[in-house]
């Protein structure tokens, strides 16, 4: 299986603040890569997939980067509605996996 | 809309079995594959395999082989989940999930989830 080593674990930003989230993939993952916000008791919102590209209706300050193993979440402005628990998934082959998530809150 | 709607929370005792279903609506249920997904506290976010609506067809997560098991009723477009042998490791939240596109393997829409509990 493909493991995604997602770091940090937990995070708190300030209003405004730029804040980054990076997943590492043991084998190379051709952008194959989603990533996912979850707000206490919903499902996760797909943001962003082929590591770059952003879902239709979420915020430009969302943007997803990287290539090869190494890819990276960033909000770009930290908003009271970021706060939220923040995946990572590979899709490149099954079985499927995901990043173990980052607890990101409002400082 | 897309819209996928789940059974409710279910409290099972172990070694019985449980069967979720996962109601599709706003879209030809055959043109798109169902994923099944299971969070817990402890190990995330977990695969547990997908299904083909159009042929049954179906991958499991080796993992899950011989515990869930994915089938789906076309006539209702409903995709149902089957855990059997259940321990207290199957309780979790298992989510049903649909691709954005046929061959865009990420999951644009999920369903609200169900809670099952195994407990004597």
């Amino acid at each position: 299986d493909i493991q995604m080593t997602q770091s940090p674990a937990s995070l708190s930003a300030s209003l405004g603040e730029t804040v980054s989230i990076e997943c590492l993939a043991s084998e190379g993952i051709s952008n194959d890569l989603a990533w996912y916000q979850q707000k206490s008791g919903k499902s996760p919102q797909l943001l962003i997939y082929a590591a770059s590209r952003l879902q239709d209706g979420v915020p430009s300050r969302f943007s997803g980067s990287g290539s090869g193993t190494r890819y990276s979440l960033k909000i770009s402005g930290m908003q009271p509605e970021d706060e939220a628990d923040y995946f990572c998934q590979q899709s490149y082959k099954y079985p499927y996996t995901f990043g173990a998530g980052t607890k990101l809150e409002l400082k | 809309q897309v819209q996928l709607q789940q059974s409710g929370a279910e409290l099972v005792k172990p070694g019985t079995s449980v069967k979720l279903s996962c109601k599709a609506s706003g879209y030809t249920f055959t043109s798109n594959h169902m994923n099944w997904i299971k969070q817990t506290t402890g190990q995330g976010l977990e695969w547990i395999g997908i299904i083909n609506p159009g042929s049954g067809g179906t991958s499991y997560n080796v993992k899950f082989k011989g515990k869930a098991t994915l089938t789906v009723d076309k006539s209702s477009s409903t995709a149902f989940m089957q855990l059997s042998s259940l321990t207290p490791e199957d309780s979790a939240v298992y989510y049903c999930a649909r691709y954005q596109l046929p061959g865009y393997n990420w999951f644009a829409y999920w369903g609200q989830g169900t809670l099952v509990t195994v407990s004597s």
